[in-house]
């Protein structure tokens, strides 16, 4: 177990809608990560907040969005969906912001498929 | 851009055989490298890292050197056991941010 839960484990929804995926990171990681992973494209970054700050963006559409909350968790809004969102969204934490001598936590996944 | 190559899956082994899995990295700096290992149903965790070039990462029987003059990173394990069985990702850290490999299946029969 690596401290990190996501929910929902699994989602099934149809094109266009929005969907919410929310993220608690280990007690005391500040850093949280939002990674996709599709057959594809592999293991995507998505984003990275800091405490409560956007830190880092990477390959994130403009349709999807995301926060950190004061109490250090996270959501990732996914809106207008379409088939080719459906994915495996992890959520990873860590202490700090930088990653040189440290390691990613990573949580279970959220599975969305879209039909 | 900072990134991985890793060798094309999937790999399957008998147990007790030697594995190898290939990644090289393109990279600005000095980066650190990791692999982590995926496990059925399960998220992605920490199997071993080197923050400096010549380090030798090392962890449950797994292996990995990092060397700069190649810029190589490949896994090694002297015997596999079918628990072994799994998807492999070399990273390295580009800025705040890992960036992963296309992940290798590893698929290791008694």
């Amino acid at each position: 177990d690596s401290g990190v839960t996501q929910t929902p484990k699994h989602l099934i929804t149809a094109t266009g809608q929005r969907v919410t995926l929310r993220c608690s990171p280990r007690s005391g990681d500040l850093s949280v990560y939002w990674y996709q992973q599709s057959l594809d494209q592999g293991l995507q970054f998505l984003i990275q907040y800091y405490n409560g700050e956007e830190r880092a963006k990477g390959n994130i559409l403009e349709r999807f969005s995301a926060q950190q909350f004061p109490d250090l968790h996270s959501e990732l809004n996914l809106s207008s969906l379409e088939l080719g969102d459906s994915a495996l969204y992890f959520c990873a934490s860590s202490v700090t912001a930088g990653l040189n001598t440290g390691e990613l936590f990573f949580g279970e996944g959220s599975r969305l498929t879209v039909l | 851009g900072n990134s991985v190559t890793q060798m094309e899956g999937p790999v399957t082994l008998s147990e007790e055989a030697f594995l190898t899995i290939n990644c090289t990295y393109t990279a600005t700096g000095y980066p650190s490298l990791f692999w982590y290992v995926q496990y059925p149903g399960e998220g992605l965790q920490l199997l071993l890292k080197a923050t400096k070039a010549d380090d030798k990462g090392s962890n449950k029987g797994f292996e990995a050197t990092y060397r700069k003059e190649t810029t190589s990173f490949h896994l090694e394990k002297g015997s596999v056991q079918v628990s072994d069985s799994a998807v492999y990702f070399c990273a390295l850290t580009s800025g705040s941010r890992l960036t992963f490999g296309e992940g290798t299946q590893l698929t290791v029969n008694p």
